[in-house]
């Protein structure tokens, strides 16, 4: 069966630090890749989809940035964290056209 | 904006009753899903349905689709106090590789 994992589950950093989180997908192959950001108590923002090892698309202009290094594994980083970066972050992987499975999210907060 | 907007953005209902929410979209889908998110967690999958269905059952849950109004609805019958989530719709905005989500409705079901 296929799992995903999504690490650290909580992390706090200071404006200006970079940031780093990591997921990874088992049991497929291939799949679709997603990064989203939720504000406490709001929607999801889509902020980044990859489709393969290197074809990833940016949804939102901002100061993050993703990785797709191997198939499974896809990275959200920033050089310079900013106060607005805070929130919720979450992973997903899909199947073209089928459900999404999301990760259990890292909740990042920046002071 | 938001391709899915869900309405109402928070329902309070008594245990037993029905929960009912409603989602609305702007452009074509190929599959319209619906999400349950608890607090602090990742997004379960609930339900898919394709464009060229128009009602699907899944345990308690019923999912209707009216692509000519560009909506959809969830209900829930037979509501339980572990039923208290948030709940999202998302869609395939058009057979694009991405998903959009709704703005979701809080449920919260009292014992």
């Amino acid at each position: 069966s296929q799992t995903i994992h999504q690490w650290p589950a909580t992390l706090v950093q200071p404006v200006g630090s970079p940031l780093s989180l990591e997921c990874t997908v088992e049991g497929t192959s291939n799949p679709n890749l997603y990064w989203y950001r939720q504000a406490a108590g709001r929607g999801l923002q889509l902020l980044f989809y990859s489709i393969g090892i290197d074809q990833i698309s940016s949804e939102v202009p901002q100061n993050l940035s993703a990785s797709r290094p191997q198939d499974r594994q896809f990275i959200l980083s920033s050089k310079k964290l900013l106060l607005s970066d805070s929130g919720f972050y979450l992973c997903a992987w899909s199947e073209q056209g089928w459900e999404q499975f999301f990760g259990p999210g890292t909740r990042l907060t920046v002071l | 904006s938001q391709q899915g907007e869900e309405d109402p953005q928070a329902l309070s209902i008594q245990e037993g009753e029905n929960a009912t929410m409603n989602c609305s979209y702007k452009t074509s889908i190929n599959n319209l899903q619906w999400y349950r998110q608890n607090s602090g967690r990742g997004l379960v999958h609930l339900i898919l349905i394709r464009s060229n269905e128009r009602e699907k059952h899944s345990g308690r849950l019923r999912v209707t689709l009216d692509t000519s109004k560009k909506s959809s609805s969830l209900l829930i019958t037979a509501s339980r106090a572990a039923d208290t989530a948030s709940y999202f719709c998302a869609t395939d905005a058009g057979g694009t590789y991405k998903y959009i989500f709704g703005t979701g409705t809080r449920l919260k079901v009292l014992a």
